[in-house]
């Protein structure tokens, strides 16, 4: 039973540029958030992805975007990179049903990425 | 304020000795609360629910007291392997409510 899959796991960018960070769920979930984590602070909630469409949405610009695709895995944009988007991020997926969460948050080990 | 706060801690305490610590919320609408484990440089991993009867796992026990709303931690006869951050998660009952985590507090037994 595959669990939550990242990739890449590390990422070097320079300021400007833009990232695209792949996220497969665990086997039978359908539903995937994405944190940000830097150092020293708890995950920070930028998105959540159910049925293809933004479901919830943090405090975070327009430069982060996401996407899910029908087979439930899902892609995290950044644009126009700053030094301070440099951090650990993570997917979390879990399962929807009827509104309800049947299943608690699984993680993914991450992308660190680091912005020169 | 936060909508989710802990202390940083770090609680450095030594093998075999209890330890407990708290998680505000701010929230009173909230209904699911978690407690999660991080290891360094690791992703958090599901340490264990919250409910409002409190709940036991071993070594391990969880409280709620909504009326302050705040959520316990307590771990009974510590190891040297439960050093690690705990995060505090609050959530809606809803699949589609946010998700907050709490920045962790840090634990480390000392032998």
């Amino acid at each position: 039973d595959a669990g939550v899959t990242q990739s890449p796991t590390h990422l070097i960018k320079t300021r400007g540029q833009q990232v695209t960070l792949r996220c497969s769920p665990k086997s039978g979930h359908d539903t995937v958030s994405w944190y940000q984590q830097a150092l020293g602070q708890g995950p920070q909630f930028i998105f959540q992805y159910y049925e293809e469409e933004e479901r919830q949405r943090g405090n975070f610009p327009d430069r982060f975007s996401g996407h899910q695709f029908p087979n439930y895995s899902s892609e995290l944009n950044v644009n126009a990179l700053l030094l301070g988007d440099s951090a650990l991020y993570l997917c979390a997926s879990s399962l929807t049903a009827q509104g309800q969460a049947l299943e608690k948050l699984f993680f993914g080990s991450g992308t660190q990425l680091s912005v020169l | 304020r936060k909508e989710v706060e802990q202390d940083p801690g770090p609680f450095n305490v030594p093998e075999g000795a209890t330890v407990a610590f708290n998680c505000t919320y701010s929230n009173s609408a909230s209904q699911s609360f978690f407690w999660y484990r991080q290891d360094c440089r690791k992703e958090p991993k599901l340490l264990m629910s919250v409910y409002s009867s409190g709940n036991e796992d071993g070594r391990f026990t969880a409280q709620l007291n909504r009326a302050s709303q705040y959520i316990s931690l307590l771990i009974r006869d510590s190891k040297l392997s439960d050093s690690a951050t705990y995060l505090c998660v609050v959530t809606g009952y809803s699949s589609a409510s946010k998700i907050i985590f709490g920045s962790g507090t840090r634990l480390s037994i000392r032998p």
